[in-house]
């Protein structure tokens, strides 16, 4: 299995514009989550599918932050407008049934300048 | 909400000296699991622990979950500089709840 597959690995841009972070999920399994980690804070968890409906969002910061799973083997995460504090790595993560080991993927570098 | 905290933050070690790191969670857990981040890199599944006392082993690494559930330790031994990284825990309060995952222990070791 090619495992949790992210895009873009890195990618910077300026203040203001829109990001779109895209995630494919490991084949045949049906919860998807999306973390942030800083420095800072840590590993946070922004927003978990199952079945490609939303079921806790509770950690997306503000509205900026919007996530979609149009179907079971594609998610984005968009940020717009992006903001200089948006500069983190942003995991996308997949699991069977949302119960069993979280699988990452190699994550999205964004820089915000 | 269920908290996980781990400590050190940070851990310098000599190689060969030992390492342990230690989970603690505001709740009784129902599992937990433990993994590790290689820098750049991202998080990587190492195990799971289900049982209260339950003590599992890979190689120089020795996982325990507390008898009350709230609690388990990372225990390297001997650390070897492949072992740097930062190891997370991740509790689950019960099952089909999401897993919390604690603020990591970074490991540096020097050679």
């Amino acid at each position: 299995d090619a495992g949790v597959i992210q895009s873009p690995r890195h990618e910077v841009t300026e203040m203001g514009q829109e990001v779109t972070l895209r995630c494919k999920p490991i084949s045949g399994h049906n919860s998807l989550f999306w973390y942030r980690q800083t420095m800072m804070r840590g590993l946070e968890l922004l927003i978990y599918f199952n079945n490609n409906v939303p079921i806790d969002d509770s950690g997306m910061p503000e509205d900026r932050f919007s996530a979609k799973m149009p179907n079971a083997s594609f998610s984005t995460l968009k940020i717009q407008p992006s903001e200089p504090r948006d500069s983190a790595v942003y995991f996308c993560a997949s699991s069977f049934r949302g119960e069993d080991t979280i699988y990452f993927g190699e994550g999205s570098w964004l820089t915000v300048v | 909400g269920q908290q996980v905290m781990q400590i050190p933050q940070y851990q310098h070690v000599q190689e060969g000296e030992d390492f342990t790191t230690y989970c603690n969670s505001s709740t009784t857990l129902s599992n937990i699991q433990w993994y590790k981040q290689r820098p750049g890199g991202h998080p990587v599944f190492l195990i799971q622990l289900v049982k209260s006392g339950e003590v599992k082993k890979q190689k120089r690494l020795t996982f325990q979950f507390g008898e009350a559930k709230k609690n388990s330790s990372l225990h390297i031994t001997a650390t070897q500089t492949t072992d740097v990284g930062t190891y997370f825990c991740a509790g689950r309060r019960n099952a089909g709840n999401m897993l919390t995952f604690g603020g990591g222990t970074r490991l540096m070791v020097k050679p």
